[in-house]
């Protein structure tokens, strides 16, 4: 089944704790991305990548590292975990990183940073 | 720059019609639309690209004004299938087409029987 797969799903840990949440997708997609949702702000992208070794940032990358090593891996890590970053995180893919390309998403992980 | 959607929430009765509105202060290349039920992933429904072509999805079309930098998203006789936060993506004309979308913050549909 093509999908993309996040782990964990949900998170609880606590200020400065390193963590890595992992994205995975299966349809050998160029394109991928980490969105972060928050109540009345709506999805805001962190970074993206159009393909393998090659990263940028979005709107909000702070406090966020990434890497693209594998096509169909693309890692999101928190070296030093804040609460501002309590979140409900998405990651997503497209075939290939232009506008004409529909975005699949992840089913998200909630992070609870305390 | 995120696009404003308005409204923010809209409540229907079955059957009933809606539009959803997504503008933007810079020049777009492209809209998206996509659609999130309550705990789910959002969805992809339709892209618009520059041209002003509109596009129909069963009963939820959308158009493109590339010149008001607007985009409308049309939900004909609503279903409770419908509901859901419907968010609107747009990509700036500014260096070439990368899928770097920047998302509006969502207007919440809910459709009663």
């Amino acid at each position: 089944e093509a999908q993309v797969t996040q782990n964990p799903r949900y998170l609880i840990t606590v200020t400065g704790k390193k963590l890595t949440v992992t994205c995975s997708q299966n349809m050998n997609h160029e394109y991928m991305s980490w969105y972060r949702q928050d109540p009345g702000l709506g999805l805001r992208q962190i970074y993206y990548s159009m393909n393998v070794e090659v990263t940028d940032k979005g709107d909000v990358p702070e406090g966020y590292k990434v890497s693209r090593k594998e096509k169909r891996n693309f890692p999101l890590i928190l070296e030093s975990p804040s609460p501002n970053q309590t979140s409900l995180y998405f990651c997503a893919s497209s075939l290939r990183p232009y506008s004409y390309n529909e975005q699949f998403f992840g089913p998200g992980t909630r992070l609870t940073v305390l | 720059q995120q696009p404003v959607q308005s409204p923010q929430a809209v409540i229907l009765r079955e059957g009933e019609d809606a539009v959803i509105n997504c503008s933007s202060s810079k020049a777009l290349y492209s809209v998206h639309w996509y659609r999130q039920k309550h705990g789910e992933a959002p969805v992809f429904l339709m892209i618009l690209l520059k041209g002003g072509e509109q596009k129909g999805h069963d009963k939820i079309s959308a158009s493109f004004n590339e010149k008001k930098q607007q985009s409308s998203l049309y939900l004909t006789a609503s279903q409770l299938s419908y509901s859901g936060t419907y968010f609107c993506g747009t990509e700036k004309v500014d260096g070439g087409a990368t899928n770097k979308l920047i998302f509006g913050t969502g207007t919440l549909l809910a459709v009663q029987p």
